[in-house]
């Protein structure tokens, strides 16, 4: 069984670019989370997402970022206009049910210059 | 609000020392807690968790970790390490049994060394 997939692994983007960043959950999970994970910190909660809703983004930057998790295809963390302290890793996790284990893929390191 | 401090940021022990990881918890509710360990550019794989029941709970590589709900502390513990054992460990805290919203706390490098 496949794991949580995250790409890129790594992502370089110039400040005020778009940056997308994508997870593909464990088959036949519908739960999804995106953690961001400064340097030197642990990881920061982002936003809950289930197949089509957003169930929690109380983590979530109230400006430039945006997730969602389509019916079909991968989640998907926006994030617009990125700036030098967007710089961070992203990690998604996806579980069953809300009260499972959750399984975290391998995040992406993004970096803005 | 929920929230974890973990004591030490950097441990490091002998190979063949007992590991020590310390983390304390504030919740409301009764919580669960979880700790995970991430190697170098990885992702994050749960070591163990405690939900319900025994307050010591066994995981995976030899950890094991004692809720305490007096000392509102979650240590994680191993016999004897490991070179393998190096990597950095998260202690974290839910209000449900699963990865819903998890508050990390900022984690503790382990060195283990010769």
């Amino acid at each position: 069984n496949a794991g949580v997939m995250q790409n890129p692994r790594h992502l370089v983007r110039r400040r005020g670019q778009e940056a997308r960043l994508r997870c593909s959950p464990v088959k036949g999970h519908s739960h999804v989370y995106w953690y961001r994970q400064l340097p030197e910190e642990g990881l920061k909660f982002m936003v809950y997402l289930q197949k089509e809703n957003i169930i929690d983004e109380s983590g979530m930057p109230k400006e430039r970022f945006s997730a969602e998790f389509p019916k079909e295809g991968p989640s998907i963390l926006r994030i617009q206009q990125v700036v030098r302290g967007d710089s961070a890793a992203y990690f998604c996790a996806s579980s069953g049910t809300s009260n499972t284990e959750a399984f975290f893929g391998q995040g992406t390191r993004l970096t803005v210059v | 609000a929920q929230s974890v401090t973990q004591l030490g940021s950097h441990v490091s022990v002998s190979e063949g020392a007992l590991v020590l990881l310390r983390c304390n918890y504030s919740s409301s509710v009764p919580p669960y807690l979880f700790w995970y360990v991430q190697y170098p550019n990885q992702g994050l794989q749960l070591l163990l968790k405690y939900t319900t029941g025994a307050t010591l709970v066994k995981g995976i590589n030899g950890f094991e970790a004692e809720f305490k709900k007096s000392e509102t502390s979650f240590h994680l513990t191993k016999p004897s390490a490991h070179m393998s054992d190096a990597a950095e460990y998260f202690c974290a805290v839910s209000d449900t049994g699963g990865g819903n919203k998890l508050t990390f706390g900022t984690g503790t490098q382990l060195k283990v060394e010769l």
